[in-house]
């Protein structure tokens, strides 16, 4: 089976620029989660999403993060436009709902640097 | 809110040396904890976890407890490999919550 998955696994952008990070999450699970880890600090949580639906974003840090996830498979995590405080790891997660209390099945992470 | 406070790393040791990472946390009513490692290059994994009070995760030779008294949940090995070089995240789920709450991280080197 395979794992969440994501992409690109770097990515190097300038201050003011836009970019799309993607994640795939394992078939079959339907929630989906977004996270980042600044400057080596915590890992932070994003957004949580059931299937399409938005079901937590509390942690998304301002307007200029915009995530989706049309048609409850695939989601993508778009920042425009990007600052330097942007830069860090984005690390996506799945889990299923309803079993072992919801597991999360972590991808490998995007590392974002913003110039 | 919810947060969690591990060691800071980096922690380095010799090959079968004993391990502590030491991982406390806040939060209301009854979390869950857990432990995630991320090696070199890929993503985090689950390690171990525990679910309420006294309850003990174990996995791959790993250990950690669930200390409610002292609100702590330290991840222990009797003999660690150069193969255990990675990071290590202490984390939580707060009750009736999806997201989890991490610590920082510890990075563990071991040396031959």
């Amino acid at each position: 089976e395979a794992g969440v998955t994501q992409f690109p696994s770097h990515s190097v952008i300038e201050k003011g620029q836009t970019v799309t990070l993607r994640c795939d999450p394992i078939s079959g699970h339907d929630n989906l989660y977004w996270y980042r880890r600044v400057m080596g600090k915590e890992i932070k949580f994003l957004l949580h999403f059931v299937k399409e639906s938005k079901q937590d974003e509390s942690g998304m840090p301002n307007n200029r993060f915009l995530a989706e996830r049309t048609g409850g498979t695939y989601s993508t995590l778009k920042v425009q436009p990007a600052e330097l405080e942007d830069s860090g790891v984005y690390f996506c997660a799945s889990s299923q709902t309803g079993r072992e209390r919801g597991e999360q099945f972590f991808g490998p992470g995007t590392r974002l640097t913003v110039l | 809110g919810d947060s969690v406070t591990q060691m800071e790393g980096p922690v380095t040791l010799s090959e079968e040396a004993f391990l502590t990472i030491n991982c406390t946390y806040t939060a209301t009513g009854y979390p869950s904890l857990f432990w995630y490692v991320q090696y070199p290059g890929e993503g985090l994994q689950l390690l171990l976890k525990a679910t309420k009070a006294d309850d003990k995760g174990s996995n791959k030779g790993f250990e950690a407890t669930y200390r409610k008294e002292t609100t702590s949940f330290h991840l222990e090995k009797g003999s660690v490999q150069v193969s255990d070089s990675a990071v290590y995240f202490c984390a939580l789920r707060a009750t009736g919550r999806r997201a989890l709450t991490f610590g920082s991280g510890t990075r563990l080197q071991v040396q031959p």
